[in-house]
């Protein structure tokens, strides 16, 4: 199967500042690469995702990027807000497969 | 649209009980996910559902079962709860394989 590694598994930034959180990936047949982001209490919620056909996609301050040849990708979060503040995921899944194997996740907390 | 409704919330079992998970979607999605989080892990696929009538296992069945009866919703059974079964169950629903997965706020079980 696959395995998502993720780093780190906290992150501090101070408000403004901008965050990145890596994640490599095992299987060179994945394709699919979504990155969630879960609040206190609640359940994960889609932010951003990236296929493989592409290597960077970007959404107002997010942005991902991804490096096939290497396996990884990244999180990019610029001019990071106090409700950025939460625990991300990164997951990958292959063409036709029906899981999503997922990163252990970061814990980011942005200080104001 | 509620999107993914998860109940009980919140849930307390002695060993050896059993109980239903429920989980309900109204966005009308064939395939729906059962997950397990367990602290500093990721979520580990337990049972999958493609469609009405058709469930799969995941990474982490054992102990679990579900059924399929409706397109929207896709309960799980605990049959013989175990201490090794605390930790927080999502559900999730997407439209197809390597799309975006919805998930519900999760209900958290313990079993003492």
């Amino acid at each position: 199967g696959e395995n998502v590694e993720q780093h780190p598994s906290t992150l501090s930034v101070q408000e403004g500042d901008s965050a990145v959180i890596k994640c490599t990936y095992s299987d060179s047949a994945s394709n699919y690469f979504p990155w969630y982001k879960q609040e206190l209490g609640k359940g994960p919620q889609l932010i951003i995702d990236i296929r493989s056909n592409v290597g960077e996609k970007k959404d107002q301050r997010i942005a991902v990027t991804l490096n096939k040849t290497a396996k990884h990708f990244s999180l990019h979060i610029t001019e990071t807000q106090p409700e950025d503040s939460a625990v991300y995921f990164c997951a990958a899944s292959k063409p036709g497969a029906n899981n999503l194997f997922f990163g252990t996740g970061t814990r980011l907390t942005v200080i104001p | 649209n509620a999107g993914v409704t998860q109940t009980p919330k919140f849930r307390i079992l002695k060993i050896g009980q059993s109980m239903t998970l429920q989980c309900t979607q109204d966005m009308n999605h064939n395939y729906m996910y059962w997950y397990r989080q367990d602290p500093g892990m990721g979520l580990k696929l337990i049972y999958y559902s493609v469609g009405a009538g058709i469930t799969d296992k995941g990474e982490v069945p054992n102990g679990y079962n579900v059924s399929r009866s409706t397109t929207e919703d896709f309960p799980l059974r605990l049959e013989l709860a175990a201490p090794s079964q605390t930790s927080v169950y999502f559900c999730a629903s997407n439209r197809g394989s390597n799309q975006p997965q919805h998930f519900g706020d999760g209900t958290r079980l313990s079993i003492l």
